[in-house]
C-alpha cells in the first residue's frame, strides 16, 4: 500500500530563516506527491504537486519541495520562512488505482518573529 | 463561486443520536470525499464517490453512511452516534481534468462532540 511518513510532528524555525518540513515515501510504481496546508481552524489548502518532470516544484506562497528518489523524499522547503506560514502542514500520495489520496500525520510549523 | 461547503459548522450530539453531514461543491467535480482528522492521525478516508449516485468505502467506513444523490451534494450520515465519533469532518472534491486530476479542494469542516 502506498504510504507516506512524516518524521517531525513540529519544527520550529526564525523568521526570516530557510525551512525544511520532511517527507518520505512508500509506494509500488510512480508516486504522484502533494504537500497541503492547514492554518487554524481551516480547510486543507493545496500547496504543490510531483507527477513527473522537474525533482524541484515550485508551489503557492513561495514553497518549493524536492523530490528525491534515491532516498525516497519529497521534502517542502521556503528560502526565507514568515510568521504567517506557521500553519499544520501535510504530505500525501495518491493511491493505487483511483485518485484518493493517503497523508501523513501532519507537521506543525512554527515561525517565531 | 463558493468552493466547498460544509454544514454545519459545529455539532454536538448525545450516544445514540444520529445526524447528516452536508457538503456542497460548485466546481462540478466528478469526485468526493469524507475524511476525518484527529489528533496525530492525520486525515483518514470514510467514504467516497466517483460520481453521481455512486459510493465506496473508504480506510475507516464503519458506522458512517453516505449518499450521493446529486452530483454537488455529498452526505454523511451517523446512525447512532458513539464517543469515538468525536472528530473534526472534512468534505473534498476533485475533478478528472488531467490537468488538475488528483487535486482535492477541502471544505472549511465540521466539529463534532459525541458525549
Amino acid at each position: 500500500a502506498q504510504s507516506v511518513a512524516q518524521p517531525e510532528d513540529q519544527v520550529n524555525v526564525a523568521e526570516g530563516n530557510p525551512l525544511t518540513v520532511k517527507c518520505t515515501y512508500s509506494v509500488s510504481g510512480n508516486p504522484y506527491l502533494f504537500w497541503y496546508v492547514q492554518y487554524p481552524n481551516r480547510g486543507l489548502q493545496f500547496l504543490l504537486k510531483y507527477i513527473t518532470g522537474d525533482n524541484l516544484v515550485k508551489g503557492s506562497y513561495g514553497f518549493e519541495a524536492e523530490f528525491n528518489k534515491s532516498q525516497t523524499s519529497f521534502h517542502l522547503k521556503k528560502p526565507s520562512a514568515l510568521v504567517s506560514d506557521s500553519a499544520l502542514y501535510f504530505c500525501a500520495v495518491r493511491d493505487t488505482g483511483f485518485q484518493k489520496l493517503v497523508f501523513g500525520t501532519g507537521t506543525r510549523l512554527l515561525v517565531s518573529p | 463561486n463558493a468552493g466547498v461547503t460544509q454544514t454545519p459548522k459545529f455539532r454536538v450530539l448525545k450516544t445514540g443520536q444520529s445526524m447528516t453531514l452536508l457538503c456542497a461543491q460548485d466546481m462540478n467535480h466528478e469526485y468526493m470525499y469524507w475524511y476525518r482528522q484527529d489528533p496525530g492521525m492525520g486525515l483518514r478516508l470514510i467514504h467516497y464517490s466517483v460520481g453521481e449516485g455512486t459510493t465506496a468505502k473508504g480506510e475507516v467506513p464503519d458506522g458512517y453512511n453516505v449518499s450521493r444523490l446529486k452530483k454537488q451534494n455529498f452526505l454523511l450520515g451517523l446512525e447512532s452516534a458513539a464517543p469515538s465519533q468525536t472528530s473534526v469532518y472534512f468534505c473534498a472534491s476533485s475533478g478528472w481534468d488531467p490537468l488538475t486530476a488528483d487535486t482535492q479542494y477541502f471544505g472549511p469542516g465540521t466539529r463534532l462532540t459525541v458525549l
